[in-house]
């Protein structure tokens, strides 16, 4: 069974620092790892994936995320935090084998002026 | 190029009523993905829908029924609403085994 975690509920950040917002996943097999991000009452927005290669990944608006095999986690980063940045983000998995995608619980980053 | 849309963007019941909830893929894709996402927490996997079979299934009732339709929309219908039921509905669209893209979703509140 494939599962996420994020352990943090909360990220406050200040503006213009490096951000990261941490996932650990489980799967059997190869994962497929993805970022989105969710503002208030809309969907969800895609902003990278992991599938194989390089294990940075690059992706929407300066966000990237760091995929490490043997620590069996996918952090999400960015150099520099904006205010806009302000959001709920999720982590989801899939076994290459699964259609469907397993969610963490999310963390709501809070970036301050 | 218009993304994944969803329709109604709101919806009021109550218990014991039956709902159907809409959603149009973005343009190309042909897999249609449903997942309930109730408040606090991350998106649940509801079904997806692939050349309009039930390829894959969830950990939810049978209340729980869907369709898609030959132009790749889809339908998501739910029985015998329970007040557990009230959540935001998001459809995702894409093609098979590839990045899904989300909708807006559809809020229902269930009395």
């Amino acid at each position: 069974a494939q599962s996420v975690a994020q352990p943090e509920d909360q990220v406050n950040v200040a503006e213009g620092n490096p951000l990261t917002v941490k996932c650990t996943y489980s799967v059997s097999g190869n994962p497929y790892l993805f970022w989105y991000v969710q503002y208030p009452n809309r969907g969800l927005q895609f902003l990278l994936k992991y599938i194989t290669g390089d294990n940075l990944v690059k992706g929407s608006y300066g966000f990237e995320a760091e995929f490490n095999k043997s620590q069996t986690s996918f952090h999400l980063k960015k150099p520099s935090a904006l205010v806009s940045d302000s959001a709920l983000y999720f982590c989801a998995v899939r076994e290459e084998a699964a259609r469907q995608l397993t969610f963490g619980s999310g963390t709501q980053l809070t970036v301050l002026p | 190029d218009a993304g994944v849309t969803q329709s109604p963007t709101h919806l009021i019941k109550t218990r014991g009523q039956q709902v159907t909830l809409r959603c149009s893929p973005k343009s190309g894709h042909d897999t249609v993905s449903w997942y309930q996402q109730a408040l606090g927490q991350g998106p649940q996997f509801i079904f997806q829908y692939y050349e309009e079979e039930e390829r894959q299934r969830g950990n939810f009732p049978d209340r729980f029924s869907g369709h898609q339709f030959p132009n790749y929309s889809s339908e998501l219908n739910v029985n015998a609403l329970l007040l557990g039921d009230s959540a935001l509905y998001l459809c995702a669209s894409s093609f098979p085994e590839e990045t899904q893209y989300f909708g807006p979703g559809t809020r229902l509140l269930v009395l």
